[in-house]
């Protein structure tokens, strides 16, 4: 079975602070992909990243970075220089085989001014 | 707009009745999926459909439960008899093999269920 753990529930930082979300997947595949959403107050699903298990390349985008460790399982998720749009949840998620995605429980992050 | 646009974007209802949701995707995808979110968890898969095909179901998906894709293109979900325990967020999603890549789901606004 497949499983993601986002272990932190809520974050709250100040403005400009770098910030991190874990992601914790199990699964017996050996193939699969890891995915982080945002979810705004609006509710509407945004994707950000995929990342395939045979690719542990961290990568940049902006302020966003990913960190992947497959020694660890983990997929993890830095902000850095935190705004308030921010401010969101943001979901962890794995597929594998069949196209259904298995999402975390979400890590409410909270940027204030 | 060329997004996912599921309606109605909210829906209240008394227990026992039932209700129809509509999901169209975006016009290339081939693929469709339904999910349920309730307050404070991640969303949860319901059903996977390609093309017309309902290739998934989830054992969430009890016998009260139904989706169709009846042209491969939009696609509604209903509930019968509705209980309390179905008030939850319904999420559409779709993808194409050729737009992103696996699992690249593009989400529609959500249709908000309240069963009174």
């Amino acid at each position: 079975a497949q499983k993601v753990t986002q272990a932190q529930t809520e974050i709250s930082v100040v403005e400009k602070e770098d910030v991190t979300l874990d992601c914790v997947y199990e699964t017996r595949d050996t193939t699969y992909y890891l995915f982080w959403y945002k979810q705004p107050p609006s509710g509407e699903l945004v994707f950000l990243i995929r990342r395939n298990s045979f690719d542990e390349q961290n990568e940049i985008s902006g302020r966003y970075s990913w960190n992947f460790q497959k020694s660890t399982s983990s997929f993890n998720f830095t902000i850095t220089a935190s705004q308030v749009v921010d401010s969101a949840v943001y979901f962890c998620g794995l597929i594998t085989g069949f196209q259904k995605l298995v999402f975390g429980t979400g890590t409410r992050l909270l940027v204030s001014p | 707009d060329t997004g996912v646009s599921q309606d109605p974007r909210h829906k209240i209802t008394k227990r026992g009745q039932n209700v129809t949701f509509r999901c169209d995707p975006i016009s290339e995808h081939n693929r469709l999926y339904w999910y349920r979110q309730t307050l404070g968890q991640g969303p949860e898969f319901l059903t996977y459909f390609q093309n017309e095909a309902q290739l998934e179901k989830s054992r969430l998906l009890s016998d009260r439960f139904s989706a169709e894709r009846p042209k491969g293109s939009f696609s509604t979900l209903e509930i019968q008899r509705t209980e309390q325990g179905d008030s939850a967020m319904y999420l559409c999603a779709s993808s194409s093999r050729l737009a992103g890549g696996p699992g690249e789901q593009f989400f529609g606004p959500g249709t908000r269920l309240t069963v009174l």
